[in-house]
């Protein structure tokens, strides 16, 4: 089915270790988010790309950067893990709103769930 | 800045009975306005949106939603909850005129539904 994937689905990391976590999307989306979900904080937009070899910075970008060379994917890198980090990470997909909104919202990921101990 | 207000972690409903989860917004100019689910352990899911006409919008599963610009509302309801429906629900809002060619959602922290056999 056509939709969002992202690897891994779970990891579990030592403070100062790095990871790559992928996001690949088959919907030929133009827009790409990452978000993480924390009890109680709800989502948090961390970076965001509006198209290929594109990024920006969303509300919480600190510790996490990210790369879009593909169209199709959109990686989440942490370079020095910290037990702040330990959280759920969703990516997500959308197509580009030219104006009329006929944009359906996000399509997401199933979810990282990542613990840095 | 746009915003969304979920005022109630938590709603408790009798299965059979009439749910309603809260959400007000917040935005500059005229919203789009988005219901999301999560079942456990699940990426987020589409629901229903508002973009503009009527007010009352219908969903999947027998969700609908009403927005109400005076109040700056847009609360989900249905009409009779089934067991099935526990899950935790996400409001989101975006402005029509965000600009810069992107389309950040902004989402709230989330109200966590329990329909009790």
């Amino acid at each position: 089915n056509a939709g969002v994937t992202q690897t891994p689905k779970f990891r579990v990391l030592k403070t100062g270790q790095s990871m790559t976590l992928l996001c690949a999307q088959d919907m030929n989306h133009e827009y790409m988010y990452w978000y993480r979900q924390d009890p109680g904080m709800g989502l948090r937009l961390i970076h965001y790309s509006v198209g290929e070899g594109t990024t920006a910075k969303g509300e919480v970008p600190d510790g996490y950067n990210v790369s879009r060379l593909k169209k199709q994917n959109f990686l989440l890198g942490l370079e020095s893990a910290a037990p702040s980090q330990t959280s759920v990470y969703f990516c997500a997909s959308s197509s580009q709103d030219r104006g009329y909104g006929q944009n359906y919202g996000y399509t997401f990921g199933s979810g990282t769930r990542l613990t840095v101990v | 800045a746009q915003s969304v207000a979920q005022p109630e972690d938590q709603v408790n409903v009798a299965e059979g009975n009439p749910l309603t989860v809260k959400c007000t917004y917040s935005v500059s100019g005229n919203p789009y306005l988005f219901w999301y689910v999560q079942y456990p352990n699940r990426g987020l899911q589409f629901l229903l949106k508002y973009i503009t006409g009527d007010n009352l919008v219908k969903g999947s599963y027998g969700f609908e939603a009403e927005f109400n610009k005076s109040q700056t509302s847009f609360h989900l309801k249905k009409p009779s909850a089934l067991v099935s429906d526990s899950a935790l629900y996400f409001c989101a809002v975006r402005d029509v005129y965000s600009g810069a060619g992107s389309y950040q959602l902004t989402f709230g922290k989330g109200t966590k539904l329990s329909v009790i056999p």
